[in-house]
């Protein structure tokens, strides 16, 4: 069963504007969500984190959002830049697991 | 500044072959993960050890096997390989399970034929 969705297999933004990209879980026991991206040939590399207790966290260009309430998060790149192009993969756990799930991710395209 | 480091980075296997896909840390994290990923999918936990001489399975365990006789190895076996094994593979490592972010090796590109 998909615990960690991402609907939107690709999505492609120009260079300098946003880039939004969805995720919805459906385990409600989930407390910890993280973003990873991935270039090609490599492994994921992990970018950004929210708990369960903060609806919002920010570093540099990027801001994870969390709505508890639609079971969602959303992660902002913003200004977008030719270099972001990877796939994102959103993750989920349980602070009482030691389980990891994973979306199948977005491939970001951040055209010039 | 190794960080996780995964051997072979790809590999052809003949149906029934056995192989083994060897992970190493040097960050003395507790934490090791096996995880494989299909295409359009997510990545899938395969099995995962919280120290060394304690292994457990994951969401995909069926056709392999682990061991952790030492906190920086994390070998996975591969008994009998099948098409449906033909995945990338990815070892990762942790400081803490739950809250801990992972660290990926780059990645172990399997063919069954």
């Amino acid at each position: 069963d998909q615990q960690v969705k991402q609907n939107s297999p690709s999505l492609s933004v120009q260079e300098g504007r946003i880039s939004i990209l969805n995720c919805d879980y459906t385990n409600s026991m989930f407390d910890y969500f993280l973003w990873y991206k991935k270039y090609p040939a490599e492994g994921p590399t992990f970018l950004i984190s929210i708990s369960s207790i903060k609806d919002k966290n920010e570093d540099g260009r990027f801001t994870v959002f969390l709505n508890k309430s639609a079971k969602h998060l959303s992660l902002h790149i913003v200004p977008s830049q030719p270099g972001d192009s990877a796939v994102y993969f959103c993750a989920a756990s349980a602070m009482i697991d030691n389980d990891m799930r994973f979306g199948a991710g977005t491939r970001l395209t951040v055209k010039p | 500044n190794a960080g996780v480091t995964q051997t072979p980075k790809f590999r052809i296997l003949k149906i029934g072959q056995s192989m083994t896909l060897q992970c190493t840390q040097d960050m003395n994290h507790n934490y090791m993960y096996w995880y494989r990923q299909d295409p359009g999918m997510g990545l899938k936990l395969i099995y995962y050890s919280v120290g060394a001489g304690i292994t457990d399975k994951g969401e995909v365990p069926n056709g392999y096997n682990v061991s952790r006789s030492t906190t920086e190895d994390f070998p996975l076996r591969l008994e009998l390989a099948a098409p449906s094994q033909t995945s990338v593979y990815f070892c990762a490592s942790s400081y803490s399970a739950g809250t801990g972010e992972l660290f990926f090796g780059e990645g172990s590109r399997l063919t069954v034929l």
